[in-house]
Parts: C-alpha cells; sequence; structure tokens
C-alpha cells in the first residue's frame, strides 16, 4: 500500500461548489504540505502543517482552507471553486528532525478541474 | 529570497542524443539542499537525487549525471544516450533546513524524446 494517499484522484466540478481534497498518510510523519501545480509554474506551495496544531499559509493560500483532522490526515478545502483553482494538487509528508534534510514524500496527486 | 530558474521550458531532442537540463538557483543560506525530480506522462513525482550543499562531487547513475557547482549556483542534469522513457518534465527543486524544510521548485523542463 502506498504511504501517501490522496482522493479523490479526479475530480470535474463547477463554479462555486465546494470541495474537498483528501490526503492520508501511514508514515507516522508529523508535516505535511499542500502543493499545487499548473501548467509552466511549477509546484507552488499553498499550506503547511507541522503537527496537528500547527497550521501555515504557504505561497498561494488565498482561495483555500485546510483542515489536519488527526496526524495522519491533512485536507485541503475549496470554499467555492473557480475555474483558475484547476490544477494537479499534491500532498507531501516529511519527518521532523531539527538540523537536518526532512525529506518529503509526496502523494500521487489529485487532478481538479473547475468548469 | 530563495528561487530556482529553469530557463529551458521546453527541449526535443531525437533518440540516443544526451542532453543537459539546467538549473540555476539563488539562496542566502549556507546549508542548503538541491533536487531533481522526474513527472512522467501519468503525473506522478518520481525522486530522482538529492545534493547537499556541503557535497559538490558529481554524481552519476547509470545513464543520468549530475553536476553541482556552487561557484555559479547551478545544479544541471545530463541524461546520456536519451530514450522515449525518458521523455517527461523534469523539476529542479531548493530547500532550506533553516526555512523549514520547504521546497522551492522551479518551472520544469518538458524533455520529449523522439525515436
Amino acid at each position: 500500500d502506498a504511504d501517501v494517499t490522496q482522493t479523490p484522484r479526479n475530480r470535474i466540478t463547477k463554479t462555486g461548489k465546494r470541495i474537498m481534497l483528501e490526503c492520508s498518510q501511514t508514515k507516522g510523519h508529523d508535516r505535511m504540505y499542500w502543493y499545487r501545480q499548473d501548467p509552466g509554474l511549477g509546484l507552488r506551495l499553498i499550506y503547511y502543517s507541522f503537527d496537528v496544531k500547527d497550521i501555515n499559509k504557504g505561497e498561494i493560500s488565498d482561495g483555500y482552507s485546510v483542515s489536519r483532522q488527526a496526524q495522519a490526515k491533512f485536507s485541503l478545502s475549496l470554499e467555492s471553486a473557480i475555474p483558475n483553482q484547476t490544477a494537479l494538487y499534491f500532498c507531501a509528508t516529511s519527518d521532523r528532525i531539527p538540523g537536518v534534510y526532512n525529506e518529503q514524500f509526496f502523494g500521487p496527486g489529485t487532478r481538479l478541474t473547475v468548469l | 529570497a530563495q528561487k530556482v530558474t529553469q530557463a529551458q521550458t521546453e527541449i526535443s531532442v531525437v533518440e540516443k542524443e544526451d542532453v543537459t537540463l539546467d538549473c540555476v538557483y539563488e539562496t542566502r543560506d549556507t546549508t542548503y539542499y538541491l533536487f531533481w525530480y522526474k513527472q512522467p506522462p501519468s503525473g506522478e513525482l518520481v525522486f530522482l537525487i538529492r545534493r547537499n550543499s556541503f557535497d559538490e562531487q558529481n554524481e552519476i547513475s547509470g545513464r543520468y549525471s549530475w553536476n553541482f557547482q556552487k561557484s555559479t549556483s547551478s545544479f544541471n542534469f545530463t541524461i546520456t544516450a536519451s530514450q522515449v522513457v525518458d521523455s517527461a518534465v523534469y523539476f529542479c527543486a531548493l530547500s532550506e533546513i533553516v526555512n523549514t524544510d520547504k521546497l522551492i521548485f522551479g518551472t520544469g523542463t518538458r524533455l520529449q524524446v523522439f525515436p
């Protein structure tokens, strides 16, 4: 089984709808991240969480919210989806050993289309 | 501020040609990590290599090689004798340990290898 899973893998929705993307991990990591990928722009950080009570905005958080329901679960919500939120969304997790790089492990991605 | 630049948006080669993907980075930190990821048409992110700022040795892994030069802030990736299966988008990324391990991605280079 995959260590980092994302549901759904593909979603088509309409403008104005609320949608939630879910991420689960079995790696026991404290840190979780949500990235968005747009063609020609690479991946950009939306939100990150260092533990259940520590949630932080990333580079492009406007229009998004997150919920860290448990150590293993980190959900991304679009309260009112708009077409320019059409993108590929990645969840990632990492450990938190101080002073060293903690590698990020990526989920398979969720392709979201907003019509 | 940290930044990763991949100036080559798209590269096309014929099978068996060698190809180099360029990556230039900016950071004020003395301790950082550099990465290359591959994204095949299926969309997932495949980790290729991690290099820390204290290790300037070049690395070779099969047909892949990486040239890290701190003097020019570059971390270039060469594929020798390219194959059709190498067709993908390749991302270079930077992480500063002191900056919460967040990954800063370049915009990616799309490599197309034709038979």
